[in-house]
């Protein structure tokens, strides 16, 4: 079966320094990836996604890569903030009708 | 952005008993919804696909007929956890897909309903 790795531990920096957080998975072949931030006890909130045939996508201070030969994904925000301090979910899919979600990686930025 | 709802935000309720939780797209209409389950610092597990006006389509090895869904209109999905246990108590939350805006595979989720079973 599918296996999505986020990294359990939190990832602690600096405000200002770039917060890269890495998705791997195996055993599948998605056709897009998805990145979401949740905060506690809230519904995770939807920021990028990036297709198969895309190898990077950037939306104001976050950009996703997508290597689909190392089946990885990486999500990084330049500049980070301590507003950005959350847990980041990777979602994987091949279609609309299912999706599958890594346990998220927590973020935070001190000042 | 498209808006999901949910109702109630937390509910506390006697073992043996059945929970309602609603979940409303404000201000689109979803033909499809998802509900999962999170339990604290897990992943999110999806339970079942919520089409309307059709039965849903359950994950394995979730109780179908513990986990009743009904999506009865194009704004409205419920997911009632009937004869509720301890163990049922986590953290429940639907999505919906917009696909009149941006992405159609971007899931729009509600701000989870948590379940407490004493």
């Amino acid at each position: 079966s599918q296996k999505i790795e986020q990294n359990s531990e939190a990832l602690n920096i600096q405000e200002g320094k770039t917060a890269t957080l890495t998705c791997n998975y195996t055993n599948y072949s998605p056709a897009y990836l998805q990145w979401y931030r949740q905060d506690p006890g809230r519904g995770p909130v939807f920021l990028l996604l990036i297709r198969e045939n895309e190898k990077e996508k950037r939306k104001e201070r976050l950009k996703v890569t997508f290597d689909t030969t190392l089946k990885q994904s990486l999500f990084h925000i330049t500049a980070s903030q301590p507003a950005d301090s959350a847990t980041y979910l990777c979602a994987l899919g091949q279609d609309f009708n299912k999706f599958y979600f890594g346990s998220g990686t927590k973020l935070n930025v001190k000042p | 952005g498209a808006v999901v709802s949910q109702h109630p935000s937390w509910v506390i309720c006697k073992s043996g008993t059945s929970v309602k939780i609603e979940c409303r797209s404000l201000d689109f209409q979803a033909t499809t919804m998802f509900w999962y389950r999170q339990f604290p610092k897990q992943s999110l597990m999806l339970m079942a696909t919520s089409n309307e006006g059709s039965k849903a389509t359950y994950e394995q090895g979730v109780e179908k007929d513990k986990f009743l869904i009904n999506h009865a209109s194009l704004t409205l999905s419920t997911l009632t956890v009937t004869s509720a246990h301890p163990e049922d108590s986590s953290f429940y939350i639907c999505s919906a897909l917009d696909p009149g805006t941006g992405y159609q595979e971007t899931q729009y989720f509600g701000p989870g309903t948590r379940l407490l079973v004493l």
